[in-house]
């Protein structure tokens, strides 16, 4: 069983505040990891995909994989009030797997 | 010029009915899904189709048939609702199955 770990959260910071969200996986196959936001009684949204190990940076936010660790992460630099969401990782497995997603962490930004 | 788009936007039904939602897709992807998600906003897959073929079919009660007449078009008949089916559904595409998915903007079931 493919499993996909987040903190629920909330996770609370200050506008302006460096924001952290955590996903660890089980498949140690896994190929390929996204980071979708989700609005309340929204559609998720892409935000950024990773598939090596080091950082993607794109504007203010930048992936973080580590494979040998299991472990992805979602940094959010200069924290807005308009990023407070629910912010799903997702895990693509080795061969011919659909996507696995976490259960979610809620970011609240507060002004 | 709606990328994924599904109808109805909102269901409410009774349990025993039979319903059906609908999807396209004018991104001219290949590859289609439904997904569930529940109160507690859990994401889980349902169904893949692939160029029409159905390719990936989570454990899902038979009473779910999913239906592709083309590969813009992928329609979720549920029969007999439950309760239990009360949730949100989504429908996505991708270029390929191995690619990114993007969303449409759901449909929200409630069975009573």
């Amino acid at each position: 069983q493919k499993e996909v770990e987040q903190n629920s959260g909330p996770l609370s910071v200050p506008e302006g505040a460096i924001a952290s969200l955590n996903c660890t996986y089980s498949d140690r196959g896994s190929q390929s990891f996204f980071w979708y936001r989700q609005y309340s009684g929204k559609s998720p949204e892409l935000i950024m995909f990773i598939y090596s190990n080091g950082d993607k940076e794109d504007g203010r936010f930048t992936a973080q994989l580590n494979k040998a660790s299991q472990y992805v992460s979602l940094l959010i630099r200069d924290s807005q009030p308009s990023d407070s969401a629910t912010y799903l990782c997702a895990v693509r497995g080795s061969g011919y797997s659909t996507l696995t997603f976490g259960k979610g962490t809620m970011l609240l930004v507060s002004p | 010029d709606t990328a994924v788009s599904q109808t109805p936007k909102y269901l409410v039904t009774q349990m025993g009915n039979d319903k059906s939602i609908k999807c396209e897709q004018n991104l001219g992807h290949d590859t289609m899904y439904w997904y569930k998600q529940d109160s507690k906003k859990f994401l889980k897959i349902m169904f893949s189709y692939n160029n029409k073929e159905l390719i990936i079919n989570e454990t899902v009660p038979n009473r779910f048939s999913p239906k592709s007449p083309d590969k813009a078009h992928l329609n979720l008949h549920i029969n007999s609702l439950e309760l239990g089916d009360s949730a949100v559904y989504f429908c996505a595409s991708s270029p390929m199955l191995q690619e990114t998915q993007y969303f449409g903007p759901g449909t929200r079931l409630l069975v009573l």
